[in-house]
């Protein structure tokens, strides 16, 4: 058990510009979450899957945004159009089916600034 | 609607002394309880959970959390705080629907003092 990880760790980009980000769960996760953290605050929801299906999303999540799971393993979030009020760390979690349990169990992040 | 509010934004404290963090929920019945950390530049580090039975549950690295329903409350406890505790933490609730999503309080910063 590797835990979750994140792709990229840091990115730096121009308004304007799209950039995807990376996560792969702990194997054999169903639920992948995506979460989004501003400084001095506690991270907020954006959207999860359980394995391919997009369950809910949050409002935070505009058209801009979009994430996929294609095949219930990886997930990749996309932002397009970058705005400077979207730098902000980008956190990912996965937690395990029915049986193991409801605790989410976080990636170290991707910390994106947009100047 | 669903809130997490933790009342100390920073907290100072000696190594060696006894530490409680404060943590207060909204929500519209008895949800899952979470406590999670995190150190500068990392993600967030589950400490302890609790779901059901026993309202003080015990976590890693020492920390332990009381439920309090007629509080609504979840405080975390540490009885002597280390100087590697320094970090973030946050409190976190969830619904008992399996997987859905954490709802998180805004935090608290822990310093300690040698």
């Amino acid at each position: 058990d590797t835990g979750v990880s994140q792709d990229p760790r840091h990115k730096i980009t121009k308004r304007g510009q799209n950039v995807t980000f990376r996560c792969d769960p702990i194997s054999e996760h169903n639920r992948l979450y995506w979460y989004r953290q501003t400084l001095g605050q506690g991270p907020e929801f954006l959207t999860y899957f359980q394995n391919e299906a997009q369950l809910e999303k949050s409002r935070l999540l505009s058209d801009r945004f979009s994430a996929e799971r294609p095949k219930g393993s990886f997930s990749t979030l996309e932002i397009q159009r970058t705005e400077q009020g979207d730098s902000a760390m980008y956190l990912c979690a996965s937690s395990p089916g029915l049986a193991g349990g409801h605790e989410q169990y976080f990636g170290p992040g991707t910390r994106l600034t947009v100047t | 609607a669903q809130s997490v509010t933790q009342p100390d934004i920073h907290i100072t404290v000696s190594e060696g002394a006894s530490l409680e963090l404060r943590c207060n929920y909204s929500y519209g019945a008895t949800p899952y309880l979470f406590w999670y950390v995190q150190s500068p530049g990392q993600g967030l580090q589950l400490l302890l959970k609790y779901f059901s039975g026993d309202t003080l549950v015990q976590g890693i690295k020492g920390f332990e959390a009381e439920f309090k329903r007629s509080q609504s409350s979840f405080n975390l406890r540490k009885p002597s705080v280390h100087w590697s505790d320094a970090a973030e933490y946050f409190c976190a609730v969830g619904p008992r629907e399996y997987g859905n999503k954490l709802v998180f309080g805004a935090g608290t910063i822990l310093r300690v003092k040698s």
